[in-house]
């Protein structure tokens, strides 16, 4: 079955730039997703088809995805910035999630 | 607006049966699939399955097939989801969440459902 590898945490201090990644094998031929998930709350969707980002959410989230490796970029990260974040791929008929990516501002 | 409202907590016995369901408002119910996540308390997100409110037909991970039926009620824009044979390792959060797009992404998601399995 298809693997995703996040790293378990990232730490960033405010105001500067945070980079969260998606292993997995030739992931750039998949579409990535990307959900933020606060304590007590329910998942939000940040990026999707890679790099596309739904309304409301903000310009500092970006998306890129090519070889090996996708990864989600919070620029300017604020303190409400901090979650767990997770990528989603679909394989053949099934979903796959990574193991999530618990981002810490300083 | 686009919202999924989930049923409340259940606490149920091993070897029990629970059914959640997910109120769909703001779009037409039965032209989005729509997915379930469960997430044990301190792990990640997993995908259970997913089915299409229009043609009732349905899509389970393997993990749950057997244990799993997803069916809905069209007059009243409602999925459920009912896990059969529960064990004290299925206590998590249950979410329904809406499929855009065919092996697209989930948005939005419900707000969740507890359920708890305990003797």
């Amino acid at each position: 079955s298809y693997v995703l590898t996040q790293p378990p945490s990232v730490s960033v201090a405010p105001g500067k730039t945070a980079r969260i990644t998606c292993g997995g094998n030739n992931i750039g031929s998949k579409s990535v997703h990307w959900y933020q998930q606060k304590p007590g709350q329910a998942p939000v969707l940040v990026i999707y088809y890679d790099s596309d980002r739904p309304s409301g959410i903000p310009e500092r989230f970006s998306g890129s995805n090519s070889g090996n490796t996708a990864t989600l970029t919070i620029s300017r990260v604020e303190a409400g910035d901090e979650a767990d974040y997770y990528c989603q791929v679909w394989d053949s008929r099934d979903v796959v999630f990574g193991g999530g990516t618990k981002l810490t501002v300083l | 607006q686009v919202q999924l409202v989930q049923s409340g907590a259940e606490v149920k016995k091993p070897g029990a049966s629970v059914k959640v369901s997910c109120k769909a408002s703001g779009y037409t119910f039965t032209s989005y699939d729509i997915n379930w996540v469960r997430q044990a308390t301190g792990q990640g997100l997993e995908w259970m399955g997913w089915m299409n409110p229009n043609s009732g037909n349905t899509g389970y991970a393997q993990k749950f097939q057997g244990r799993v039926t997803m069916t809905r009620n069209t007059s009243i824009s409602t999925a459920y989801m009912e896990l059969s044979s529960l064990r004290s390792e299925d206590t998590a959060v249950y979410y329904c969440a809406r499929m855009p797009e065919q092996v697209g992404w989930f948005d939005p998601w419900g707000q969740g459902t507890l359920v708890t399995v305990s003797s």
